[in-house]
């Protein structure tokens, strides 16, 4: 079975800062990656997904992400963050299950911005 | 297009009464989840269904956790004689639908269930 850490439970950054989310996952084959973030009250938005092909993966609001196998990690960047990007944030890895994908989370990292 | 939706957003509900989450998928998509945020946690899988059918409801954490979809699009999630232990974020979510596994999961915004 897939599972995902996410070791930081909650990060602070300044307004304008770069952001780096570390996310480790295990699995078996090649894993289906994804970033979510939530905000307060909201249902989960995708910001970027691997599944395949360049490790570099390049999502919304200016998020990147790498996959490296070697260390499996997919860690989530940002060069310069914006207040709106205050929100949780949620690794996932989705695993082919008999011809549908079962996704497992990690527990999330609350991203606190100050001015 | 319209997302994901999913009512109601809020739900209270008194220790032991019954209660029905329903979930309006993204129109035309075959796969349909279900998963339970808890306060503090990830969302945890409850429950697939393909179109009309259930294949697979191991993440369902008790026989009085029942879903259904039986047209294959709306859903129900209901729980019977809730506990206090079932108070979270019962999140819904659509795809297309397709054996190859590359597919995108879409969230409607949860109905936060309160059991007192």
């Amino acid at each position: 079975a897939q599972s995902v850490t996410q070791p930081d439970i909650h990060i602070t950054v300044s307004e304008g800062a770069s952001l780096e989310l570390r996310c480790n996952y295990s699995y078996g084959a090649t894993p289906y990656l994804f970033w979510y973030v939530q905000s307060p009250g909201q249902g989960l938005q995708l910001l970027l997904k691997y599944f395949s092909g360049d490790t570099l993966v390049q999502g919304i609001k200016g998020f990147e992400a790498e996959f490296k196998r070697s260390q499996s990690s997919f860690n989530l960047r940002k060069p310069s963050v914006h207040w709106s990007d205050a929100a949780e944030y949620f690794c996932a890895v989705g695993a082919n299950s008999g011809g549908y994908q079962k996704v497992t989370f990690g527990i999330g990292t609350k991203l606190q911005v100050i001015p | 297009g319209a997302g994901v939706s999913q009512s109601p957003r809020y739900k209270v509900a008194k220790r032991g009464q019954d209660v029905a989450l329903r979930c309006d998928p993204i129109s035309g998509h075959v796969s349909l989840f279900w998963y339970q945020q808890a306060l503090g946690q990830g969302p945890e899988f409850l429950t697939y269904f393909q179109n009309e059918a259930q294949l697979d409801k191991s993440g369902l954490p008790s026989d009085r956790f029942f879903a259904e979809r039986p047209e294959g699009s709306v859903s129900t999630l209901k729980i019977q004689r809730t506990q206090q232990e079932d108070s979270a974020v019962y999140l819904c979510a659509s795809s297309l639908g397709g054996t190859s596994g590359e597919e995108t999961q879409y969230f409607g915004p949860g109905t936060r269930l309160l059991v007192l």
